[in-house]
């Protein structure tokens, strides 16, 4: 079975600043990764994906996430925080080669960004 | 391209009833995940519907129930609703094949009282 561990609930960072936010996760098959976001009262929009390619990965909105198997982790990052990136983190794994939508979540982090 | 369209977005229901739930994939998906997400928490995943069939299942007793129809649409239904039943549900829309992705709608906030 496969899991994902998000390390801390809540992260406050500074506009302009960088934004690290950490996963990593348990697979016993090579995993698919991902990270999505959530607005306030909203679905979940994906960010971006890790489907065995290349291991530097680049997402909408200036974020990139790295896989590194040595450390199973695929932590999320952003150069420069804007007040629009408040929101919550989702990172996802899926061993379903199927359609990609058997979906192990995390439990996420708020992101909020100071002025 | 229509994206994926969850109703109602929000519902009130008492203990004991029951509920349907309904989603509608995005265009060229023939894939529906249904997850249920509890306040403070992430989603987790309830069952996959693909070819009609209920194509996997998380860990959710019977009375979590689920259609998927021709056209790829779906249903959620939850019998003699729990207290605990209390969250939003997200219906994700995919199509089978390699480095594909979900597409999620906007939810449904299920109240039980």
């Amino acid at each position: 079975a496969q899991s994902v561990t998000q390390l801390g609930s809540h992260v406050s960072v500074s506009e302009g600043a960088l934004v690290l936010l950490r996963c990593n996760y348990s697979s016993s098959v090579p995993p698919y990764l991902f990270w999505y976001v959530q607005y306030p009262n909203q679905g979940l929009q994906l960010l971006l994906k890790y489907t065995s390619a290349a291991t530097l990965v680049k997402g909408i909105n200036g974020f990139e996430a790295e896989f590194k198997k040595s450390e199973t982790s695929f932590h999320l990052t952003k150069p420069s925080a804007h007040m629009s990136d408040a929101a919550e983190y989702f990172c996802a794994v899926s061993v379903d080669t199927g359609a990609n939508s058997k979906l192990t979540f995390g439990k996420g982090i708020t992101l909020s960004v100071r002025p | 391209e229509t994206g994926v369209t969850q109703s109602p977005t929000h519902l009130i229901k008492t203990r004991g009833q029951q509920v349907t739930l309904r989603c509608s994939s995005q265009s060229g998906h023939n894939t529906v995940s249904w997850y249920q997400q509890a306040l403070g928490q992430g989603p987790q995943f309830i069952f996959q519907y693909y070819r009609e069939e209920e194509n996997g299942r998380g860990n959710f007793p019977p009375r979590f129930s689920g259609l998927q129809f021709p056209n790829y649409s779906s249903e959620l239904n939850v019998n003699a609703l729990e207290l605990d039943d209390s969250a939003l549900y997200l219906c994700a829309s995919s199509r089978q094949g390699m480095n594909t992705e979900a597409f999620f709608g906007q939810g449904t906030r299920l109240t039980v009282v």
